[in-house]
């Protein structure tokens, strides 16, 4: 079964403190994407990871893949209420052009 | 660039009527998606098309669903009868090639009474 698991499914941090969200997958596969989602919204491209060891990062943001282990990380540094959305990784397997979501993290990020 | 154009953005409907929901992809992106995202179930895909043409259909939920592409610049998504648990927001998405992103369009919110 093609599945994608993310933890923690909800994020409260405070501003300025830094944390992991940890994305797992089933299938073996070389591209996996990460989508920030704000509520009531649509969902917002953020990173595209294409080989084992890609690394990609955009302010606080930077995400990281390590295709052997299967797992893809989405690293918040130093974080700002400005972060705060739902998050989602998605795994395209071998042979297939279709996403498959993870659950989503939902961040909070307070003063 | 308009970015993906879905129309109506809001639907509210009665059981047992039809509803079609609207695509408009990106000018120059050959692939194109339908999923359909709720709290229990998270976001689905349904279907996708490439160059116009269907290539998986296995997340349709039952026979009351089709998606049809008549051509590069539209895709409707149908539901004929429509049940309460299709209430949901449904999402149409294109991309340039399978190593891109996806861009997503704004969403149909479906209501279903």
């Amino acid at each position: 079964e093609l599945k994608v698991e993310q933890n923690p499914l909800f994020l409260s941090m405070q501003e300025g403190k830094n944390y992991t969200i940890y994305c797992n997958y089933s299938t073996t596969s070389d591209r996996l994407y990460w989508y920030r989602q704000d509520p009531g919204k649509s969902l917002e491209s953020l990173f595209v990871l294409l080989s084992n060891g890609a690394v990609k990062q955009e302010g606080r943001l930077m995400a990281s893949l390590d295709t052997k282990a299967r797992l893809s990380t989405l690293h918040i540094t130093a974080a700002v209420h400005d972060l705060s959305a739902t998050y989602f990784c998605a795994q395209t397997p071998y042979n297939t052009d279709k996403l498959i979501f993870g659950t989503g993290t939902r961040l909070q990020v307070f003063p | 660039d308009a970015g993906v154009i879905q129309s109506p953005r809001h639907e509210v409907t009665e059981m047992g009527q039809e509803v079609t929901l609207r695509c408009k992809p990106i000018s120059g992106h050959d692939y194109l998606f339908w999923y359909r995202q709720t709290m229990m179930r998270g976001l689905e895909l349904l279907i996708y098309f490439n160059n116009n043409v269907p290539i998986d259909d296995s997340g349709m939920p039952e026979d009351r669903f089709s998606a049809k592409m008549p051509n590069a610049s539209f895709s409707t998504l149908k539901i004929q009868p429509s049940e309460p648990r299709d209430s949901a927001v449904y999402f149409c998405a294109s991309s340039r090639t399978d190593r891109l992103p996806q861009y997503f369009g704004p969403g149909t919110r479906l209501t279903v009474l």
